[in-house]
């Protein structure tokens, strides 16, 4: 069966410092990945997308990036952290070349910046 | 541009009462999907349904139900005889009609607490 693991859970982190959010999916080959927000009193937010190796979309202009070095690994990262980054980060995954299927998500990172 | 709307919340139960949470959807295509997921305290969204456009029939599971309705463009959720377990934030998603992924256009949920 598939799993998709996150890490680490909750972070806590200064102004300014970097970012590094490691998301991993097993079980399945050649996923669809994505990294959404959630912000406090808001809904999820898309912020990018992968449809595989090196091929990064980006939904929202920020300071954020992601990577994907492997099939099954995608990374989120920033530079620069800013106050506004802090809120609960959900990766996911979906079978590719389907449109319309359903995403499955992993347990998230609940992000602070201070 | 795709929206969703759940103008609820945070909605208030005690157990064994009937909930129904309201999903409002706009959207400028023929063809589409519609999703509920439910994200419990531990923070991983669970995914409940899944709805195509073309099928406005209305699906029971369980404690489950769903109506969707076209021409009001709704997709509202309803638990029979709610539970403490099912206290979570839910949310409602419409999919983008893109080639190859999947990107869903989320609402920004409504938190559900059942009472003992």
């Amino acid at each position: 069966s598939q799993t998709i693991h996150q890490w680490p859970a909750t972070l806590v982190q200064p102004v300014g410092s970097p970012l590094s959010l490691e998301c991993t999916v097993e079980g399945t080959s050649n996923p669809n990945l994505y990294w959404y927000r959630q912000a406090a009193g808001r809904g999820l937010q898309l912020l990018f997308y992968s449809v595989g190796i090196g091929q990064i979309s980006s939904e929202v202009p920020q300071n954020l990036s992601a990577s994907r070095p492997q099939d099954r690994q995608f990374i989120l990262s920033s530079k620069k952290l800013l106050l506004s980054d802090s809120g609960f980060y959900l990766c996911a995954w979906s079978v590719r070349g389907r449109i319309n299927e359903k995403l499955f998500f992993g347990s998230g990172t609940q992000l602070s910046v201070l | 541009a795709q929206k969703v709307t759940q103008a609820q919340t945070e909605i208030s139960v005690v157990e064994k009462e009937d909930v129904t949470l309201d999903c409002v959807y706009e959207t400028r295509d023929t063809t589409y999907y519609l999703f509920w997921y439910k994200q419990p305290p531990s923070g991983e969204l669970v995914f409940l349904i899944r709805r195509n456009s073309f099928d406005e029939q209305n699906e029971i599971s369980g404690r489950y139900s769903w109506n969707f309705q076209k021409s009001t463009s709704s997709f509202n959720f309803t638990i029979t005889a709610s539970q403490v377990v099912d206290s979570a934030v839910y949310f409602c998603a419409l999919s983008e009609p893109n080639s190859g992924y999947s990107t869903l256009t989320f609402g920004k949920g409504t938190m559900l607490l059942v009472s003992p």
